[in-house]
């Protein structure tokens, strides 16, 4: 069972519009959460990277939030654009397996003109 | 340019014969990492470099290899390819990821073996 969820499995929205991404895990000890960009065929790109301490944290149009007592995540589009389609990956980062990450199975986020 | 480079970008080769898909990066990183990206399946960890010399498997280390012998450079082996590796690879690096640093990845290799 993976141990990092993310929902909704891909979702389609309006340009100009908002979204949430949700990323829930059990994986522990915790170190670190990410979430990466991913355009179709090429690799991942950070969006941003909270540790256990940081509540918020933005990239631009994009904002995480962290609740690590609830082990939840989420990363939120504001007045999306075309550009923002992509695949929105979380990943999770234990303090007793440094190398080793847990990735997520990502969001696929399609935006319509 | 600080970046990934990996190498070939493109494969299509036979099962049985092997090939080695190089990875290189110029940021002095001391952490690299090799994935696979699979419909439906998302990323998944072939194997990782915390330093020279030291490698660990990820979730799905079957039927690779890999060798750190220089920092810049982590290639991956396929001793005898079969057809479920085919697949798209990312490398990728880091200074050490426990500490927050961002990961950069390589551009991608897409290999076909039929």
């Amino acid at each position: 069972k993976n141990q990092v969820e993310q929902s909704p499995q891909s979702l389609i929205i309006l340009e100009g519009k908002n979204c949430t991404l949700q990323c829930n895990y059990t994986v522990s000890p915790f170190s670190n959460l990410r979430w990466y960009k991913q355009d179709t065929g090429r690799g991942p790109v950070s969006l941003t990277i909270m540790t256990f301490s940081e509540n918020t944290k933005s990239n631009g149009r994009y904002t995480a939030t962290l609740d690590a007592d609830t082990k939840q995540s989420s990363l939120h589009i504001t007045a999306s654009q075309l550009s923002d389609s992509a695949s929105y990956i979380c990943v999770v980062i234990t303090t007793d397996s440094w190398g080793k990450l847990q990735f997520g199975a990502g969001t696929q986020v399609v935006v319509t003109p | 340019e600080a970046q990934v480079t990996q190498n070939p970008r493109y494969l299509i080769t036979v099962t049985g014969k092997k090939l080695t898909v190089t990875c290189s990066q110029n940021m002095n990183h001391e952490y690299m990492s090799w994935y696979r990206q699979d419909p439906g399946l998302g990323l998944r960890q072939i194997y990782y470099s915390m330093n020279v010399e030291v490698t660990d498997k990820g979730d799905v280390p079957e039927g690779y290899k890999v060798s750190r012998k220089e920092k810049r450079n982590f290639p991956l082996i396929l001793e005898s390819p079969s057809p479920n590796q085919t697949s798209l690879y990312f490398c990728a690096s880091s200074p050490p990821p426990g500490n927050s640093y961002e990961q950069y990845f390589g551009p991608g290799t897409r290999l076909t073996v039929t």
